[in-house]
């Protein structure tokens, strides 16, 4: 079965840093383009990045493009993002998933306040 | 970026009864269009992704039709559990994009 274990999220302050990770078990995760969205109290959702399955390309929206960063560590079948320069439009609940389509996890919250 | 124009945004149905949502996209983006199922405290559940091909588990009373820019999923003989919000989503190109969701709840 496959899981995603996202944590990391918390309460920030406007401009602090915040590291997300997503743990994957239940499929070969280094074989997987891997993504982060999000979705913003009574808001759509959007997708905020890729990781290509080799860490080769990586691809970000607009919105987050210059401060946040995603990596990955197939060794210990993780995914990161790394969000710098926190707004508060960045409140959001953060999902990791799998491929184009398929899996995601549970979702992690981060709100980003005064 | 696509588009994504998802309606109606609230339906309400009794079980048994069949229920159609719309997604529609601002170009064509094939059959690359998924169909997710948000329940509370669940994760987000794929259903149908190209268009029409049913997630390994999903139920048969759930269909997708559609290609280029105008997409249905259809929901036949509505079960309890099936009350949920619904949301599209097309993986034909970066940006993902998602529709804003169909709340689907018991009349």
């Amino acid at each position: 079965e496959v899981q995603l274990v996202e944590s990391g999220g918390g309460l920030v302050q406007p401009g602090s840093s915040l590291k997300l990770s997503c743990v994957a078990s239940g499929f070969t995760f280094s074989n997987y383009g891997m993504n982060w969205i999000r979705q913003a109290p009574k808001k759509g959702l959007e997708w905020i990045a890729l990781i290509y399955y080799d860490s080769s390309n990586k691809y970000y929206a607009d919105s987050v493009k210059g401060r946040f960063t995603i990596s990955r560590d197939n060794s210990k079948n993780t995914l990161y993002l790394e969000m710098n320069s926190l707004r508060s439009e960045d409140t959001a609940m953060y999902y990791c998933a799998k491929g184009r389509t398929g899996d995601w996890g549970q979702g992690v919250m981060v709100t980003v306040s005064s | 970026d696509v588009q994504m124009t998802q309606s109606p945004s609230y339906l309400a149905a009794s079980p048994g009864e069949s229920v159609s949502i719309s997604c529609k996209a601002s170009k064509s983006i094939n059959t690359y269009l998924a169909w997710y199922q948000e329940k509370p405290g669940k994760t987000n559940k794929l259903l149908i992704y190209s268009g029409s091909t049913l997630q390994s588990g999903t139920p048969s009373r759930f269909s997708g039709s559609g290609s280029g820019t105008d997409f249905t999923l259809t929901i036949r003989s509505l079960e309890p559990e099936d009350f949920a919000v619904y949301y599209c989503q097309q993986h034909n190109e970066y940006p993902l994009t998602f529709g804003s969701g169909t709340k689907l709840e018991i009349k």
